[in-house]
């Protein structure tokens, strides 16, 4: 499958502050997903995106799939310790029929 | 309506076992995906099936194989585990798969210990 970069591996923020993550490809994706995954629970999508240049939020998170068609950003805004858990870039590419996966971001969230 | 909902939830084999977990998808999805999920190697493909039929297959030995029924309930085997096969192994449907806009819903996993 297509190699997904997603930055940072990590994150330990404090309650309220802004959250930015994001994910590249060295292939042209025609889909992009962002998942959250909590511990013991398969992965739950969070925002889907079909258009180079989309913005598309869901509450506190928004989501961008990049010009260039090869890389999004997720943001989260006023963080909450319900975040915590590890976040997943996912995307199809033109010639791909698997769901590919970057590594994931582990957020932590302190109150 | 119902999620996707996978079992065992967890379990334990001896190397050189086999195994053979089940997904059943959410109603009216006819594609299955099968995941393997580890630490070290993240979220890896290994194969979709359509209509019972398997359309896609990622790069796993041949130890690995599926089926899916015609009710859209699909199984996926391990023959002679090994230690590496320690996993969570994740299942998600769809309406129709192999990309586009048919997104995945993933179940919360069988995971596998091989002792």
């Amino acid at each position: 499958g297509q190699q997904l970069n997603q930055s940072p591996q990590s994150m330990f923020i404090q309650e309220g502050e802004d959250v930015s993550m994001n994910c590249t490809s060295s292939s042209i994706f025609n889909t992009w997903l962002w998942y959250k995954q909590d511990p013991g629970e398969g992965p739950v999508l969070l925002i889907a995106l079909y258009k180079a240049g989309e913005l598309t939020s869901n509450g506190r998170l928004t989501a961008q799939f990049g010009i260039t068609r090869k890389d999004s950003f997720l943001n989260i805004s006023a963080s909450i310790p319900s975040d915590v858990g590890i976040y997943f870039c996912a995307g199809y590419s033109n010639s791909g029929y698997a769901l590919n996966f970057g590594k994931g971001t582990s957020l932590l969230v302190t109150p | 309506k119902a999620g996707v909902t996978q079992t065992p939830r967890y379990l334990i084999k001896t190397r050189g076992q086999q195994v053979t977990l089940s997904c059943s998808p959410i109603s009216g999805h006819r594609s299955v995906s099968w995941y393997q999920q580890t630490p070290g190697q993240g979220l890896q493909f290994l194969f979709e099936y359509f209509s019972e039929t398997q359309r896609n297959k990622g790069n796993f030995p041949g130890r690995f194989s599926g089926r899916q029924f015609s009710n859209s309930r699909s199984e996926m085997n391990v023959s002679t585990l090994e230690l590496g096969d320690s996993a969570l192994y994740l299942c998600a449907s769809s309406l129709t798969g192999s990309s586009g806009a048919n997104v995945l819903t993933f179940g919360a996993g069988s995971r596998l210990t091989v002792l």
